[in-house]
């Protein structure tokens, strides 16, 4: 079975400091689908990027960078100079390789950045 | 490209009451999925169509649940009767066909079961 625990439930700073949320995941599938996804207010899930088990490279894009080590299960998400716009709950999600849009969630870090 | 659609944003219901939530998927997306998503908690994945047949209803409490998608586009998830414990934000999602597409998620219904 496949489990994505988040153990940050919340977390706040304070404008343009760095925050990295956590995500630890679990499946005996040797190939899968690692995502992170952002949920504002409005209640839509917003797609940030996904990752497949086979690429380990780390990931950057613009204030956003990914981490992912396959050694540790881990796949964590640093938001650099956050922005009070970042105020969201994140989600990390874990998928089989054959069907990528059938995840598995962590229940989620809330973050709050304030101005 | 238009998103996913869903219908109500918003539901009250009392317990024992009947409701039915309305999804449109992203025009040419075969695959379409149903989450339901407690306050507090990540998505939890109810069932998944591929066209018009089920890949996925493992999930679904099928005494109460139940799900449709007729002619492989739209889909209808209903509830009857509702409980307290089904008040949650119902997420559709669809994707292409394959392995490598993520899904696309709508801005879900939020039921209220008093």
């Amino acid at each position: 079975a496949q489990k994505v625990t988040q153990a940050q439930t919340e977390i706040s700073v304070v404008e343009k400091e760095d925050v990295t949320l956590d995500c630890v995941y679990e499946t005996r599938d040797t190939t899968y689908y690692l995502f992170w996804y952002k949920q504002p207010p409005s209640g839509e899930l917003v797609f940030l990027i996904r990752r497949n088990s086979f690429d380990e490279q780390n990931e950057i894009s613009g204030r956003y960078s990914w981490n992912f080590q396959k050694s540790t299960s881990s796949f964590n998400f640093t938001i650099t100079a956050s922005q009070v716009v970042d105020s969201a709950v994140y989600f990390c999600a874990l998928s089989e390789a054959q069907h990528a849009g059938k995840s598995t969630f962590g229940d989620g870090t809330t973050l709050t950045v304030k101005p | 490209e238009a998103g996913v659609a869903q219908s109500p944003r918003y539901k009250i219901i009392e317990k024992r009451q009947s409701v039915a939530f309305w999804c449109n998927p992203i025009s040419g997306h075969a695959t379409l999925y149903w989450y339901q998503q407690i306050l507090g908690q990540g998505p939890k994945l109810l069932i998944q169509f591929q066209n018009n047949g089920v890949v996925d209803d493992s999930q679904l409490p099928k005494d109460r649940f139940s799900a449709e998608r007729l002619k492989g586009v739209d889909s209808t998830l209903k509830i009857q009767p509702a409980k307290l414990e089904d008040s949650a934000v119902y997420l559709c999602a669809s994707s292409v066909t394959g392995v490598r597409t993520e899904a696309f998620f709508g801005q879900g219904t939020r039921l209220t079961v008093v």
